[in-house]
């Protein structure tokens, strides 16, 4: 069975300084991953996928994610954070070529102290 | 293009009644997916509709179900409300499934009393 999981509930990390949200996955093939963004009152927005292909992925707003198949991570990150990124953070999985539903971590919440 | 939406907004009902919440996609859009999201177990999946057939179902009990219709929006359903049903509801559209770029609605706030 496919899971994911975030393993931080909160991240602090003051302004200026690079940022890492962390992700670990599990499937049995190969995996579809992403990032999306809750910010405060506002909806879901997609940030990133990783579908094939290179392994750093460059998504909106400056933030990047690498895959490490070996790892089975999926870690977000962005080298110099900003306060307005402060959200909740979600990553999710799902195998590729099946029919399998999307999976969704518990989330992250980033604060950026100015 | 206008975005995804969900209708009511807030919904105040008390256990052991039905809710039925509505959600329209982005024009052209032909997958609708819906989640709860809760503090505690974060966002999870409900089912995801295309096409007007049900492609994928989540974990959940048999009182939540949903539909789609031939114009692609799309219905979900929960009967004899329980306290724990007290969640953010929310769709997503997309153009062929969730392995793409989902499109997020606002939610609706769900409340049991």
């Amino acid at each position: 069975a496919q899971s994911v999981a975030q393993p931080e509930d909160q991240v602090n990390v003051a302004e200026g300084n690079p940022l890492t949200v962390k992700c670990t996955y599990s499937v049995s093939g190969n995996p579809y991953l992403f990032w999306y963004v809750q910010y405060p009152n506002r909806g879901l927005q997609f940030l990133l996928k990783y579908i094939t292909g290179d392994n750093l992925v460059k998504g909106s707003y400056g933030f990047e994610a690498e895959f490490n198949k070996s790892q089975t991570s999926f870690h977000l990150k962005k080298p110099s954070a900003l306060v307005s990124d402060s959200a909740l953070y979600f990553c999710a999985v799902k195998e590729v070529n099946r029919d399998d539903k999307i999976i969704f971590g518990k989330g992250t919440r980033l604060h950026i102290l100015p | 293009k206008a975005g995804v939406t969900q209708t009511p907004r807030y919904l105040i009902k008390t256990r052991g009644q039905q809710v039925t919440l509505s959600c329209s996609p982005i024009s052209g859009h032909r997958s609708v997916s819906w989640y709860q999201q809760t503090p505690g177990q974060g966002l999870q999946f409900l089912f995801e509709y295309f096409s007007e057939t049900q492609r994928n179902k989540g974990n959940f009990p048999g009182r939540f179900s949903g539909r789609q219709f031939s114009n692609s929006r799309s219905e979900m359903n929960v009967s004899t409300l329980e306290l724990g049903d007290s969640a953010l509801y929310l769709c997503a559209s997309s153009l062929t499934g969730t392995a793409y770029e989902q499109y997020f609605g606002p939610g609706t706030r769900l409340t049991v009393t």
